[in-house]
């Protein structure tokens, strides 16, 4: 079974402008899981969609956004960009929600914001 | 006082050792616990779910609950070079509502050969 994908793998964009990452979740999986990672802040939550709804959001300006369409796979945009977006985002999909229910990480898109 | 804590290393272990990598964290209601592995300049890998108090076996890998004493812990037997990596302690503390994950800020582990 073919592994969560992520496009692009790198992106260099300018302050000000705005972003969108892919991802593809593992067939069958319906929850995608959105973190973004930096040396600072390590790995934090940014949000969750299941079945085409956001589920849960963290603590991230209203310039991150993402969606998710009918085949499970997730968008996520941030616009306006600033330096301090510059990380490593992060998809990670699940096949439900539960107990112990596990999340496997795609490879991560670098953003470098300059 | 963060959420998930664990000590950032480096743990330095020889070859063939056991390492001893440590997680706690602070809310009581947390329900299920993660280890994940990260080379540098990689994706975490998932190495290992517990939810239940006590130990969990897989291969060389053993996790540890204590949710009495808020503790989660993850042995690995037989270190190998390979294995050194930056291990992270994720904790979901929703239950079934959601999955999102909270993260400590990993555990960098060196196995000399």
């Amino acid at each position: 079974k073919a592994g969560v994908t992520q496009t692009p793998r790198y992106l260099i964009k300018t302050r000000g402008q705005q972003v969108t990452l892919s991802c593809s979740p593992i067939s069958g999986h319906r929850s995608v899981s959105w973190y973004q990672q930096t040396p600072g802040q390590g790995l934090q939550f940014l949000f969750e969609y299941f079945s085409e709804t956001q589920r849960n959001k963290g603590n991230f300006p209203g310039r991150f956004s993402g969606r998710q369409f009918s085949n499970s796979r997730s968008e996520m945009n941030v616009s306006t960009l600033e330096l301090g977006d510059s990380a490593l985002y992060l998809c990670a999909s699940s096949s439900s929600t539960g107990v112990g229910n596990e999340q496997y990480f795609g490879p991560g898109t670098r953003l470098t914001v300059t | 006082q963060k959420e998930v804590e664990q000590n950032s290393g480096p743990l330095s272990v020889p070859e063939g050792a056991i390492a001893s990598l440590n997680c706690t964290y602070s809310d009581r209601v947390s329900q299920s616990f993660f280890w994940y592995r990260q080379y540098s300049g990689k994706s975490p890998e998932l190495i290992m779910s517990i939810y239940s108090n006590g130990d969990k076996e897989d291969g060389r890998f053993t996790a540890q609950l204590n949710k009495a004493s808020q503790y989660v812990s993850l042995l690995i037997r037989d270190s190998q070079p390979s294995d050194s990596a930056t291990y992270l302690c994720a904790v979901n503390k929703y239950g079934g509502a959601t999955n999102k994950l909270i993260f400590g800020t990993g555990t960098l582990l060196a196995v000399q050969p």
